[in-house]
C-alpha cells in the first residue's frame, strides 16, 4: 500500500513538444511532492501539493492534484534540451516520520 | 549558504572493508535521511534522524549497517563487510523539522561501488 506509481517510464520528446508524467496511489495521500534529478546528480525540490484538485504553475510546469488525492501530474509545456532528467514525485509516508515514499520515476529525454 | 554536504562524493571499497559515508545538513537543520538509490532505480528510504536520536529505521538492513547523528558532527552511514549489491548512490536529505509540509534538501551523494 505504501508504493507510488509513475507513468510512463521513460520519454522521449523532440524539443518543443509537451509532456506529461502521472503518479498514482492506492491510497489517499496527505500531500504529493515533485522532484526532479539530473542525470549524474541529486534529486531537487521542484513542489509540494496539499489540497484536494490543487493546481500550481512554475513557468512551463504545471503540478495537479487529483479531486480524491490520490493521483497527481506534472505537464511541462514546449520542453527545452534543460528539462531533461528523471521526474519522481515523493508522498509522506505519515505518522511520527517524515520519509518520503518515492515513486519510480519517469526519465525524460529531449531531442534537440 | 552551503547546502546539504556529503563526503565523498565517490568512494570505491573491496568487499569485506568498511564503507562509511558522511553527511552534514544545511544550516539550521537538524533532522536527516538517507537513502539508497540502485542504478536506474528510484530512492528507498533507509533510515531518519534528529540529533543523537534514531526516529525511524525501517528501511535498514538488518545487519552491516548502522547510522549515527551525533550531538557534534555529522551524520554517519556506516556500511560494515561490504559486498557487490551495497553498491548504489547513497543520498542524504535534510529539513529544518519534522514537519509534514517541510521538503527535504539533498546533498550530491556519495557514489558507492564494490570491487
Amino acid at each position: 500500500g505504501q508504493q507510488v506509481m509513475q507513468i510512463p517510464q521513460y520519454q522521449h520528446v523532440q524539443e518543443g513538444e509537451d509532456f506529461t508524467t502521472y503518479c498514482n496511489s492506492s491510497t489517499t495521500l496527505s500531500n504529493i511532492q515533485w522532484y526532479k534529478q539530473r542525470p549524474g546528480g541529486h534529486p531537487v525540490f521542484l513542489i509540494q501539493l496539499v489540497k484536494s484538485g490543487e493546481v500550481k504553475k512554475q513557468k512551463r510546469l504545471t503540478f495537479q492534484f487529483g479531486e480524491a488525492k490520490k493521483n497527481s501530474s506534472l505537464h511541462i509545456t514546449a520542453t527545452q534540451t534543460t528539462d531533461v532528467g528523471t521526474y519522481f514525485c515523493a508522498r509522506r509516508y505519515g505518522g511520527a516520520t517524515n520519509k518520503l515514499i518515492f515513486g519510480t520515476g519517469t526519465l525524460l529525454a529531449v531531442q534537440p | 549558504n552551503a547546502g546539504v554536504m556529503q563526503n565523498p562524493r565517490h568512494l570505491v571499497r573491496r568487499r569485506g572493508q568498511e564503507a562509511r559515508l558522511r553527511c552534514s545538513p544545511m544550516k539550521g537543520h537538524s533532522h536527516v535521511y538517507w537513502y539508497r538509490q540502485l542504478p536506474e532505480e528510484g530512492l528507498k528510504f533507509m533510515v531518519y534522524l534528529q540529533k543523537e536520536n534514531i526516529i525511524d529505521e525501517s528501511g535498514m538492513p538488518k545487519e552491516r549497517f548502522s547510522a549515527e547523528f551525533p550531538k557534534e558532527g555529522p551524520s554517519i552511514l556506516r556500511i560494515q563487510q561490504v559486498v557487490r549489491g551495497d553498491s548504489a548512490a547513497y543520498f542524504c536529505a535534510s529539513s529544518p523539522s519534522g514537519g509534514s509540509n517541510q521538503p527535504q534538501h539533498f546533498g550530491d551523494g556519495t557514489r558507492l561501488s564494490i570491487l
